[in-house]
């Protein structure tokens, strides 16, 4: 079972359009941090999440960590080509050592122009 | 800064060889962890060097190990290929627990086995 879960797992919009991706999961975290990879590129960092409801913005994304802390979500408002990229929320794993990082298997967005 | 980077960019090997891939930290980091993305999959965790000892390994066989040297960069081998073994190899550099020192990934190994 995978431990993250997120949906969609393909998106493909129009420059302009709002969109929102989601990270799902049964377990509760002590953060849950957000990746954008882009194609023959490693994931970068976005943002880490650590406070139940929090929700943080950079420039046009916003996330939000559940009340919970058991999910999360990516929203992306007016969405542009040089947002095309997987987007990867990982954490980690309850029990596991803090060295261990688990990712989903992301979502692939397709923005285009 | 320089950041992370890894070589060989690209490898093809037969099933049954030994690859030896290797990643440059980024400056000051002295944390390496060695992560796994096959196609349509996310990262997973392969194992972490810190001050050249292995600090944690996740869900690999032996035949998958690795090194840190004393000026922290790091190498991953992998004895007897599986076709399953092709993946992009992602090296990752930190100045500590994914939990408190965020990772910087280098572009990744890409590795094919035929």
């Amino acid at each position: 079972t995978q431990l993250l879960e997120q949906s969609p797992q393909f998106l493909s919009i129009q420059e302009g359009e709002n969109l929102t991706v989601y990270c799902n999961s049964s377990s509760v975290f002590s953060s849950l941090q957000w990746y954008r990879q882009e194609p023959g590129e490693g994931p970068v960092l976005l943002v880490t999440v650590v406070t139940g409801g929090e929700v943080k913005k950079l420039k046009r994304l916003t996330f939000q960590f559940g009340d919970a802390r058991k999910d999360s979500s990516l929203h992306i408002t007016a969405a542009q080509p040089g947002d095309t990229g997987l987007y990867l929320c990982a954490a980690i794993r309850p029990g596991a050592g803090s060295y261990q990082l688990t990712f989903g298997k992301g979502t692939k967005l397709s923005v285009i122009p | 800064e320089t950041g992370v980077t890894q070589s060989p960019t690209h490898l093809i090997k037969t099933r049954g060889q030994q690859v030896t891939l290797r990643c440059s930290s980024q400056s000051g980091h002295n944390t390496v962890s060695w992560y796994q993305q096959a196609l349509g999959q996310g990262p997973q965790f392969i194992f972490q060097y810190y001050r050249e000892e292995e600090n944690g390994r996740g869900n690999f066989p032996p035949r998958f190990s690795g090194l840190q040297f004393p000026n922290y960069s790091s190498e991953l081998n992998v004895n007897a290929l599986e076709l399953d073994d092709s993946a992009l190899y992602l090296c990752a550099s930190s100045l500590g627990t994914p939990d408190n020192s965020p990772l910087h990934f280098g572009n990744g190994t890409r590795l094919t086995v035929t």
